[in-house]
């Protein structure tokens, strides 16, 4: 099976743009988790989607937003970007719940 | 909600010898504890993980233990070689269907030769 994939791979955004992330799963898998990934807070949960729905939300502002399409592809997008907001964007996805998530290779999001 | 600490941050070991990663949570419905591992500029990797039925597990030279009474478990390397030099995450969650993964803030492995 082909792995979780992630596009893009790298974004350079400006503070005040919005940027859209996008994330596959591994063939069969319905739930999707996004995470940000910083060298001083770590992993940080952002939210979960299971058959289109969200099912679970982190503590970050409404800013950040997904969503899931019926093939369980799933994006999120980020608006009015902050300097705060470069990172390393993650996205795991696992067979039905939060168990054995295997994670994308990220989208490295740096904001000037 | 979830709260996992992770010690040590950073933990050196010569080749060969094994290296212990040990991590705390707060809620005790948690039952479900996976330990990833990521190398510099790639992705974290699932390597073990151990669910709260269990007391410990093992894959070959990686072994976790769990304490449920205690809130705490533990990532054993045993015969560490170099390609083992990475940041080892922890994590904890429930497995109900609005769960969430939270993890521990990394330990950087080194191994020397």
């Amino acid at each position: 099976k082909a792995g979780v994939t992630q596009t893009p791979r790298y974004l350079i955004k400006t503070r005040g743009q919005q940027v859209t992330l996008s994330c596959s799963p591994i063939s069969g898998h319905r739930s999707v988790s996004w995470y940000q990934q910083t060298p001083g807070q770590g992993l940080q949960f952002l939210f979960e989607y299971f058959s289109e729905t969200q099912r679970n939300k982190g503590n970050f502002p409404g800013r950040f937003s997904g969503r899931q399409f019926s093939n369980s592809r799933s994006e999120m997008n980020v608006s009015t970007l902050e300097l705060g907001d470069s990172a390393l964007y993650l996205c795991a996805s696992s067979f039905r719940r939060v168990d054995e998530q295997f994670f994308g290779p990220g989208t490295r999001l740096t904001v000037l | 909600g979830e709260n996992v600490e992770q010690h040590p941050s950073t933990l050196s070991v010569q080749e060969g010898d094994s290296a212990v990663i040990k991590c705390t949570y707060s809620d005790s419905a948690s039952n479900y504890f996976p330990w990833y591992k990521q190398e510099l500029g790639k992705r974290p990797q699932l390597i073990i993980d151990i669910r709260s039925n269990v007391g410990e597990k093992k894959d070959q030279r990686i072994a976790v233990t769990l304490n449920k009474t205690a809130k705490h478990f533990s990532l054993h390397i045993t015969e560490t070689q170099p390609e083992d030099s990475a940041v080892y995450f922890c994590a904890a969650s429930t497995t109900g269907t609005a769960s969430k993964l939270t993890f521990g803030t990394g330990t950087r492995l080194q191994v020397t030769l």
